[in-house]
């Protein structure tokens, strides 16, 4: 079937860096899109990115420009975060989706994997 | 990126219907029929209701519909049931393109 599975997560130190993992199965990954998107404890959803089907257009929220890099291995059907200068304002579940540019939106989602930045 | 304006809250009665609001701009909502809604059941992950202002995925109960008109966009559900409550969430497509997603509305069936 169809999904997604994020690893990756953890506890890191403010001003560290991680790399977060999403596996895709069941679909045609390197002809779709794919997102992330965070979830601090107890607040809404956050779109942080974007990487279409080429691997070459990529989208970010300010909040993450600069510092997380997404991309993709189509050859592998995973999707990566790389997540560098952490703060703990970082702190939140991540989860990846599948979607473009809106137009179909985020129609399958992972189970999310949980990053903690703490000291 | 401003986030998108929803109500933290709403509430009805099963049988009943409610709508929840999603306010953008001109440079989200009001640019582009690429609003979608997702719903949030406690501790998992969200999951598609609404895409493209006013469709809905396969498998998706037809008491949930969307609309928009200028900035705002709606999603309405007819016929509550306590199944229904959670968190839901509208998202546009930007002129940055970028995607936004809003803050949030907690449903409650009374």
């Amino acid at each position: 079937q169809v999904q997604l599975v994020e690893s990756g997560g953890g506890v890191v130190q403010p001003g560290g860096s991680l790399r977060l993992s999403c596996a895709a199965s069941g679909f045609t990954f390197d002809i779709e899109g794919m997102h992330w998107v965070r979830q601090a404890p107890g607040k809404g959803l956050e779109w942080l990115t974007l990487i279409l089907s080429n691997g070459n257009d990529k989208y970010y929220a300010n909040s993450v420009k600069g510092r997380f890099t997404i991309s993709r291995d189509n050859s592998k059907n995973t999707l990566y975060l790389q997540m560098n200068s952490l703060r703990a304002a970082d702190t939140a579940v991540y989860y990846c989706a599948r979607g473009g540019l809106g137009l179909s939106g985020l129609d399958v989602w992972g189970q999310g994997t949980t990053v903690t930045v703490s000291s | 990126q401003s986030a998108l304006t929803q109500p933290p809250s709403v509430s009805g009665s099963p049988g009943h219907s409610v709508t929840i609001s999603c306010t953008g701009t001109v440079s989200d909502v009001g640019s582009y029929n690429r609003v979608s809604w997702y719903r949030q059941p406690p501790g998992t992950a969200p999951k598609l209701l609404i895409y493209a202002v006013t469709t809905r995925p396969s498998g998706v109960s037809d008491r949930f519909s969307g609309s928009k008109s200028g900035n705002t966009a709606s999603l309405t559900i007819s016929g509550l049931q306590a199944e229904d409550e959670g968190d839901y969430y509208c998202s546009s497509y930007t002129s940055s393109s970028t995607v936004v997603f809003g803050g949030g509305t907690k449903l409650t069936v009374l």
